[in-house]
């Protein structure tokens, strides 16, 4: 199976600030890596898609980049509303695979 | 809107069977992919099984392999995973999930684009 591994775990950072999730898969994945973000008791909720694509409604300040093995989510300026847990996940092959979770907090 | 609504959740003793469903409204059922997904929270998301469009390929997580079957019926709109043999891990919050295959730039990308409510399964005596 295709191990994901994200960094940070949990992350805290202010209103406006710049936020960097990374995600590592353990053998090259090309681009099919997606990002996904929950809040408490709610289902997660789709946002990248190819590493790159943003899902259709999410906000422009959400992106995301990278190939291979190495991801990245990057929120340019942090909002009260992204307070959430985001996964990265493969669909590179199954049995697709998800990251731990990163944390999100707001200060 | 599409919509997805699981049901079928409960309390089941080890080794007992339970059969999961997914309503699906707004949307095309019968040209999607779809999804199992369950959440423990040890273990975050997990990918259970996936199957075709028109029910004709289906895929199982080892962990399940031979225990669960998923199924759909297009004419009603619905999809089903049926759980024989369960287990205490298989205690968890199940998702069922729509993926549409997207065609882009010459590749087929599976994503889980939309989600239902979650069903809570859980296995104890």
């Amino acid at each position: 199976d295709i191990q994901m591994t994200q960094s940070p775990s949990s992350l805290s950072a202010s209103v406006g600030d710049r936020v960097t999730i990374t995600c590592r898969a353990s053998q090259s994945i090309s681009s099919y890596l997606n990002w996904y973000q929950q809040k408490p008791g709610r289902a997660p909720k789709f946002v990248i898609y190819a590493a790159s694509s943003l899902q259709s409604g999410v906000p422009s300040r959400f992106s995301g980049s990278g190939s291979g093995t190495d991801f990245t989510l990057t929120i340019s300026s942090l909002q009260p509303d992204d307070s959430a847990t985001y996964y990265c996940q493969q669909s590179y092959r199954t049995p697709y695979t998800f990251g731990q979770g990163t944390k999100l907090e707001i200060k | 809107e599409a919509q997805l609504v699981e049901s079928g959740g409960g309390l089941v003793q080890p080794g007992g069977s339970l059969r999961l469903s997914c309503a699906a409204s707004g949307f095309s059922f019968s040209t999607y992919w779809m999804h199992w997904v369950r959440q423990t929270p040890g273990k975050g998301l997990v990918w259970v099984s996936r199957i075709k469009s028109d029910g004709s390929s289906t895929t199982y997580a080892d962990s399940v392999k031979g225990r669960f079957t998923i199924s759909r019926d297009n004419a009603k709109n619905t999809l089903y995973l049926q759980m024989n043999s369960l287990r205490a891990e298989d205690t968890a919050v199940y998702y069922c999930a729509r993926d549409p295959d997207l065609y882009s730039s010459g590749r087929y990308y599976s994503f889980f684009e939309s989600w239902g409510q979650g069903t809570l399964v859980t296995v104890s005596s």
